[in-house]
C-alpha cells in the first residue's frame, strides 16, 4: 500500500538557518503529493502540493519538488524565521482508490532566536 | 467563511460513558474524515466517508463508529471510551472535484479518557 516516511525530529534550527525535511513516499498509482503544517494548538493546513513529476511546490518561502525517480519530496526553506516553528506532514494521494490522503508521521521543527 | 468546526474542543470523561464528538463543514465537501493524533504516530485515520451514506474503516477503527446522515456532518461516537482513547482528533473534509488538492481540517478536539 501507500506510504510515507519522513525524518523523525525534532528538528533545531537558529533563526536564518537553511532547513531540510526529508520524505520519501511509496505509491501504487501515480501520487500527488503534499506538505501541510499545523502551528501549535491548531489543526493541519496546506503549505504547499505538487501534481507530477518535476513539479516544484512553494509557498511562505518554503519549496519542495516532485521527485520521480527518488521517490521524494523534500521540505525546504533557505532562511528559517521563529514563526516557522511547527510540526510538518508530507503526504500523498492517489488518483484511485478513496481519495483519501496518507500522511508521515510529522517532523515537528524548532527555531530558536 | 469556509470551515469545519469540532465540538467540543476540550473532553475529559470516564471509561466506559458514551460520548459523540460533532464534525460539520459548510463547503459542500463530499469526502469527510476522522484522524487521531499521537505523539511518535503521527497522524492515523479511523474512519472516512465518500458521501452520504457511505463510510468505511480508515487504518485504526476499533472502538469507533461513524455516521453520515447529511453531507456536512460527521459525528464520530465512541460507545464505550477506554483511556487509550485518549488522543487528539482531527476532522477533515475535501471534495473529488479538488481530489488533488487539499483537505480541510477541523481545530481538533483533545480528548481525555479516566
Amino acid at each position: 500500500g501507500d506510504s510515507v516516511t519522513q525524518m523523525e525530529g525534532p528538528v533545531t534550527l537558529s533563526e536564518e538557518a537553511f532547513l531540510t525535511i526529508n520524505c520519501t513516499y511509496t505509491a501504487t498509482g501515480y501520487p500527488s503529493l503534499f506538505w501541510y503544517v499545523q502551528y501549535p494548538g491548531e489543526g493541519l493546513q496546506l503549505l504547499l502540493k505538487a501534481t507530477k513529476a518535476d513539479d516544484k511546490g512553494s509557498n511562505k518561502g518554503f519549496e519542495a519538488t516532485y521527485r520521480k525517480e527518488t521517490t521524494s519530496f523534500h521540505l525546504e526553506k533557505g532562511s528559517v524565521q521563529v514563526s516557522d516553528s511547527a510540526v510538518y506532514f508530507c503526504a500523498l494521494r492517489t488518483s484511485g482508490g478513496s481519495y483519501i490522503p496518507t500522511f508521515g508521521r510529522g517532523t515537528s521543527l524548532i527555531v530558536h532566536p | 467563511e469556509a470551515q469545519v468546526t469540532q465540538n467540543p474542543r476540550y473532553l475529559i470523561t470516564v471509561t466506559g460513558k458514551k460520548l459523540t464528538v460533532t464534525c460539520s463543514q459548510n463547503m459542500n465537501h463530499e469526502y469527510m474524515s476522522w484522524y487521531r493524533q499521537d505523539p511518535g504516530l503521527g497522524l492515523r485515520q479511523i474512519y472516512y466517508s465518500m458521501n452520504v451514506e457511505v463510510t468505511d474503516k480508515g487504518d485504526v477503527p476499533e472502538g469507533y463508529k461513524v455516521s453520515r446522515k447529511e453531507k456536512r456532518n460527521f459525528p464520530l461516537i465512541l460507545e464505550s471510551p477506554s483511556p487509550n482513547q485518549t488522543s487528539l482528533y482531527f476532522c477533515a473534509s475535501s471534495s473529488p472535484s479538488l481530489a488533488r488538492d487539499e483537505q480541510f481540517f477541523g481545530p481538533g478536539t483533545r480528548l481525555t479518557v479516566l
